[in-house]
């Protein structure tokens, strides 16, 4: 089975702090992806990377920057939290079609 | 511009009700992939279906049914004999060019069934 972990379940930050949040996925994928899902609006797309090193911004990259340097992992940076990043972050992989969730971060910022 | 559309916000029914979600998409391509996930109140996206652009075959899976149209650019969900189980969000979503790197999807905003005892 595909197992993609994210490093926390809830996470709660300040204004203006930097926050990282870690994706491992176990199955050689190449493609990995970072998405935020805000009621009402679904998944959209924050970064995706089809290869180690190698990314691309998505829909909503304003605020955010990605770093992978391992193909198994993928990271998303905050670099200064604002209020409005407030949401559940969803990390997913695929090796060519469907991709495979972890379990999601809840992120607040106070 | 390729787009899902989900219209049902939120749906209730009563166990054992059959319960059918609405998936239409726009894309300009003539291959793509159209997929379902279901998203339990524990968050994780659980992936049920995938079905390419080719093949509009119907699709059955235990109380899982899935119908596509291409003539009406849809790709509608029903569950049959609803269980409390199947209370969850479940999103529709499109991948076009199905050569392109990265295999992007489009999501639609989810749809949000509650089946009651």
């Amino acid at each position: 089975d595909v197992k993609v972990t994210q490093s926390s379940r809830y996470l709660v930050k300040r204004t203006g702090e930097k926050v990282f949040l870690e994706c491992v996925q176990d199955m050689d994928h190449e493609n990995m992806f970072w998405y935020r899902q805000d009621p009402g609006l679904g998944l959209r797309l924050i970064y995706f990377s089809y290869d180690v090193k190698m990314k691309e911004k998505g829909d909503i990259p304003e605020g955010y920057s990605v770093s992978r340097e391992k193909k198994e992992r993928f990271s998303l940076i905050l670099e200064s939290a604002s209020t409005n990043q407030t949401s559940m972050y969803l990390c997913a992989s695929s090796a060519y079609n469907e991709q495979f969730f972890g379990p999601g971060t809840r992120l607040t910022v106070l | 511009a390729q787009k899902v559309t989900q219209a049902q916000t939120e749906i209730s029914v009563v166990e054992k009700e059959d319960v059918t979600l609405d998936c239409v998409y726009e894309t300009r391509d003539t291959t793509y992939y159209l997929f379902w996930y279901k998203q339990p109140p524990s968050g994780e996206l659980v992936f049920l279906i995938r079905r390419n652009s080719f093949d509009e075959q119907n699709e059955i899976s235990g109380r899982y049914s899935w119908n596509f149209q291409k003539s009406t650019s849809s790709f509608n969900f029903t569950i049959t004999a609803s269980q409390v189980v199947d209370s969850a969000v479940y999103f529709c979503a499109l991948r076009e060019g199905i050569y392109n790197q990265g295999g992007k999807l489009i999501f639609g905003q989810g749809t949000e069934l509650s089946v009651k005892p």
